[in-house]
């Protein structure tokens, strides 16, 4: 097992264009988490998954946003007619077990994403 | 929208040196845990510390949390060049699914 993995690492789009990136996690953990990075501040949660399910989504999704996991797997975070100020690090995690959401979560190495 | 603060913001020391960064918060919690990352790059899980637990050990890292005052200290001892990082508190509240809530974090830098 070597880890949680994202897709692409980094991806520079123009104003306007839609991005999609992949996250996918340690085998067999049932919850993945999404985070969003900005220069300088700590990462902020957008939205989870148990299994295939979406069970919170933050205010900080706007409609733009969208994100499936499909069969529980791999996950992908869409973000439609981007923005300037959607330029950030997007941080995938997962975790697993019984009441999996106190045990620690595994972070992949993140989608710098710049729009210009 | 963060819940935790980290103080200091920034610290400078010299290898071998203690360093010690605090973290407050507002919520309950189920546990508390530290992360490490390095410049640009993904988070690295420390040591998680549960709310019924008052400090931990693991190997240079020591935790210690006060319920009470909200509050949690990373201590690492002996501090080698290759500390240098930003280090995160982050929050797990109790019956919210187990989502992170960071700090701001704290950026270290250990001079050789």
């Amino acid at each position: 097992d070597t880890g949680v993995s994202q897709d692409p690492r980094h991806k520079i789009t123009k104003r306007g264009q839609n991005v999609t990136f992949r996250c996918d996690p340690i085998s067999e953990h049932n919850r993945l988490y999404w985070y969003r990075q900005t220069l300088g501040q700590g990462p902020e949660f957008l939205t989870y998954f148990q299994n295939e399910a979406q069970l919170e989504k933050s205010r900080l999704l706007s409609d733009r946003f969208s994100a499936e996991r499909p069969k529980g797997s791999f996950s992908t975070l869409e973000i439609q007619r981007t923005e300037q100020g959607d330029s950030a690090m997007y941080l995938c995690a997962s975790s697993q077990g019984w009441l999996a959401e106190y045990n620690e979560q595994f972070f992949g190495p993140g989608t710098r994403l710049t729009v210009l | 929208s963060q819940q935790g603060e980290e103080d200091p913001q920034a610290l400078s020391i010299q290898e071998g040196e203690n360093a010690t960064m605090n973290c407050s918060y507002k919520t309950s919690i189920n546990n508390l845990q530290w992360y490490r990352q390095n410049s640009g790059r993904g988070l690295v899980h420390l040591i998680l510390i549960r709310s019924n637990e008052r400090e931990k050990h693991s190997g240079r890292l020591r935790v210690t949390l006060d319920t009470s005052k909200k509050s949690s200290s990373l201590l690492i001892t002996a501090s080698r060049a290759a500390d240098t990082a930003s280090y995160f508190c982050a929050t797990v509240a109790t019956w919210e699914g187990g989502k992170l809530i960071f700090g701001q974090g704290t950026e270290l830098s250990v001079k050789p």
